[in-house]
């Protein structure tokens, strides 16, 4: 049971367009999103999140939507650079969970073209 | 440095065997945890630990078993391996006072033959 589905396992983007990422959750006491990057051969880092309590959060050229009615969350990179290519999962953390119990999806690579 | 240290990075074992991998921090975090990522299902949570006397299972922790021998330091064994658990194996860390967001190791690829 995939509580966290992100259906797209791949998306290929031109160079300084917008990228745009997709995630889905079912389970409604998720409160809490983030998403990590992942290069091949290093850990998932971290890359922005948000709080069920907003909408949108920015962090430069990333911005993360939540849309609670719909659980859905979206990524996106504006404009998308080949340095971005990677792999993105969302993960999400429900309300009175311990922190670091990361429920995640099941990534999605990205490939920007130059 | 990397903050979180895994060893080995690479390494195939025999069906049966045991296998013991390595993990240590130097964030300082109280909170470590080990994931492995198989393709098509993301990281999924094998065990985690709040401080050095706390062990807690995750969503997938049978045919594991882990040891916390310091605050720095956080093992996962597999004691008699088996194919499925061919997989990358991340550590992780997380401090509540940093933030929330957890932190991982580059992994250790596993490949049980």
């Amino acid at each position: 049971d995939q509580q966290v589905k992100q259906n797209s396992p791949s998306l290929s983007v031109q160079e300084g367009r917008i990228s745009i990422l997709n995630c889905d959750y079912t389970n409604s006491m998720f409160d809490y999103f983030l998403w990590y990057k992942k290069y091949p051969a290093e850990g998932p880092t971290f890359l922005i999140s948000i709080s069920s309590i907003k909408d949108k959060n920015e962090d430069g050229r990333f911005t993360v939507f939540l849309n609670k009615s719909a659980k859905h969350l979206s990524l996106h990179i504006v404009p998308s650079q080949p340095g971005d290519s990677a792999v993105y999962f969302c993960a999400a953390i429900g309300r009175g969970t311990s922190y670091g119990k990361l429920t995640f999806g099941q990534g999605t690579i990205l490939t920007v073209h130059p | 440095d990397a903050d979180v240290t895994q060893t080995p990075r690479n390494r195939i074992t025999k069906t049966g065997k045991r296998i013991m991998l390595e993990c240590s921090q130097t964030k300082g975090h109280d909170r470590m945890y080990w994931y492995r990522q198989d393709p098509g299902l993301g990281l999924r949570l094998i065990y985690y630990s709040f401080d050095v006397k706390d062990i807690n299972k995750g969503e997938i922790s049978d045919g594991y078993s882990v040891s916390r021998q310091a605050q720095a330091k956080f093992s996962l064994s597999l004691e008699s391996a088996i194919p499925n658990q061919t997989a990358l194996y991340f550590c992780a860390t997380s401090d509540p006072g940093t933030g929330n967001t957890i932190y991982f190791g580059e992994g250790s690829w596993l490949t049980v033959v």
